[in-house]
């Protein structure tokens, strides 16, 4: 069966620091990978998804990236932290092809103080 | 473009009460819609999905049928327990399951 791990569960950085969050996927071959974040009280807010290894699309321009150095690994990282970078962050992934929908990590909560 | 709209929470019930969370939609074509839930502190889970109209997708107690002509998929339970708290996300997808467009979320608190 699939499965979807998501790490660290949570995190507390300074400003200005930098981070990287990690996804990976086992069970699957060439599944479609995501990260949203939802910030408090608010709803999800996709991020970047990626098709394939290395491809990578941006939905929203800030101050984070993504990289998918291997087939089933999904990686968040930025350079300098802001506080609101501040959220409840999401991988997912799912079939590429068919309507099945999504199947999401645990989450990492980022506070950025 | 597409969009996903949802009844403003949050929604506080009695235990065994009926809970409707409305959702309604707006995408060309034939989009496949889903239910998620978010229990407190963790990630999101399928609740459940419609692929096409006047499919009802149900799990767990809940059900939710898609209406084309109202474009709506709207979500029901016939009675809701203490364990049902949680926020609800609808969502739909376009394109094969890429992409999905959720809506806000609506926070249901059920007291017993």
């Amino acid at each position: 069966s699939q499965t979807i791990h998501q790490w660290p569960a949570t995190l507390v950085q300074p400003v200005g620091s930098p981070l990287s969050l990690e996804c990976t996927v086992e069970g699957t071959s060439n599944p479609n990978l995501y990260w949203y974040r939802q910030a408090a009280g608010r709803g999800l807010q996709l991020l970047f998804y990626s098709i394939g290894i290395d491809q990578i699309s941006s939905e929203v321009p800030q101050n984070l990236s993504a990289s998918r150095p291997q087939d089933r690994q999904f990686i968040l990282s930025s350079k300098k932290l802001l506080l609101s970078d501040s959220g409840f962050y999401l991988c997912a992934w799912s079939l590429s092809g068919g309507n099945y929908g999504y199947t999401f990590g645990s989450g990492t909560r980022l506070t950025v103080v | 473009g597409d969009s996903v709209t949802q009844m403003e929470g949050p929604v506080t019930l009695s235990e065994e009460a009926f809970l409707t969370i409305n959702c309604t939609y707006t995408a060309t074509g034939y989009p496949s819609l889903f239910w998620y839930v978010q229990y407190p502190g963790e990630g999101l889970q399928l609740l459940l999905k419609a692929t096409k109209a006047d499919d009802k997708g149900s799990n767990k107690g809940f059900e939710a049928t898609y209406r084309k002509e109202t474009t709506s998929f709207h979500l029901e339970k016939g009675s809701v327990q203490v364990s049902d708290s949680a926020v609800y996300f609808c969502a739909l997808s376009r394109n094969y399951g890429q992409n999905f467009v959720f809506g806000p979320g609506t926070r249901l608190s059920v007291l017993p």
